[in-house]
């Protein structure tokens, strides 16, 4: 599997774009890139998955580049409950031990 | 609403004593797991499931006991418990490709072994 690192924390103000940036050079040919958020006392939920470029959906962006060794997650517009440890996870999306989790980052949005 | 449920929400035990927690799923995903997470830090797999009567150990498998005898349930069972299992459990569940879902989490069981 796959290691990944990312920074242990990041602060940004209400309202800001967030890019949080994941390292992973040992990437596989077959493996998805995916991204979770958690909040305190809940379970990780997933926010984006992508394979390469770019991904898009209504909570964030997902860019890629072509070497696939880093991926960035954006998050516009950040509001306070956007305040989370944010996970970068990559592996086979049809492997059950693909979920291993680092430490994440932990974002904090101040007002 | 559709989901991953867990039970239960908190527990206490003695050590030694043995539980199960409980864990239901009624999305039809083939995908099971359990993880664990220490305060401070990501999960750790413990057990996993690729479908009803299939499992396999993760991460830290000592002192856990999973079966799969359907596809919506996947209980974990903790054989003697220790102080050193003092955790929040979280069961996720997917579709066995998983590559445009990803898992989805219950909302987890605060465990304290005293």
């Amino acid at each position: 599997l796959a290691k990944t690192t990312q920074p242990i924390s990041m602060d940004s103000y209400e309202g800001q774009e967030v890019n949080i940036t994941c390292s992973h050079n040992n990437i596989a040919t077959n493996d998805y890139i995916t991204w979770y958020q958690q909040f305190p006392s809940q379970g990780p939920r997933f926010i984006i998955q992508g394979y390469k470029t770019k991904v898009t959906n209504e909570v964030a962006s997902l860019f890629i580049p072509a070497d696939r060794k880093s991926s960035t997650l954006s998050l516009p517009r950040v509001s306070l409950s956007d305040t989370a440890v944010y996970y970068c996870l990559v592996g086979d999306g049809g492997s059950a031990r693909q979920l291993t989790f680092g430490s994440g980052t932990q974002l904090t949005v101040l007002p | 609403n559709a989901g991953v449920t867990q039970t239960p929400k908190f527990q206490v035990l003695k050590t030694g004593q043995s539980m199960t927690l409980q864990c239901a799923q009624d999305m039809n995903h083939e995908y099971m797991s359990w993880y664990r997470q220490d305060p401070g830090m990501g999960l750790r797999l413990i057990h996993y499931s690729v479908g009803a009567g299939i499992t396999d150990q993760g991460e830290v498998p000592n002192g856990y006991n999973v079966s799969r005898s359907t596809t919506e349930d996947f209980p974990l069972r903790l054989l003697s418990a220790a102080p050193s299992q003092t955790s929040v459990y979280f069961c996720a569940s997917s579709h066995r490709t998983g590559r445009n879902y990803g898992y989805t989490f219950g909302s987890g069981t605060r465990l304290t072994v005293v």
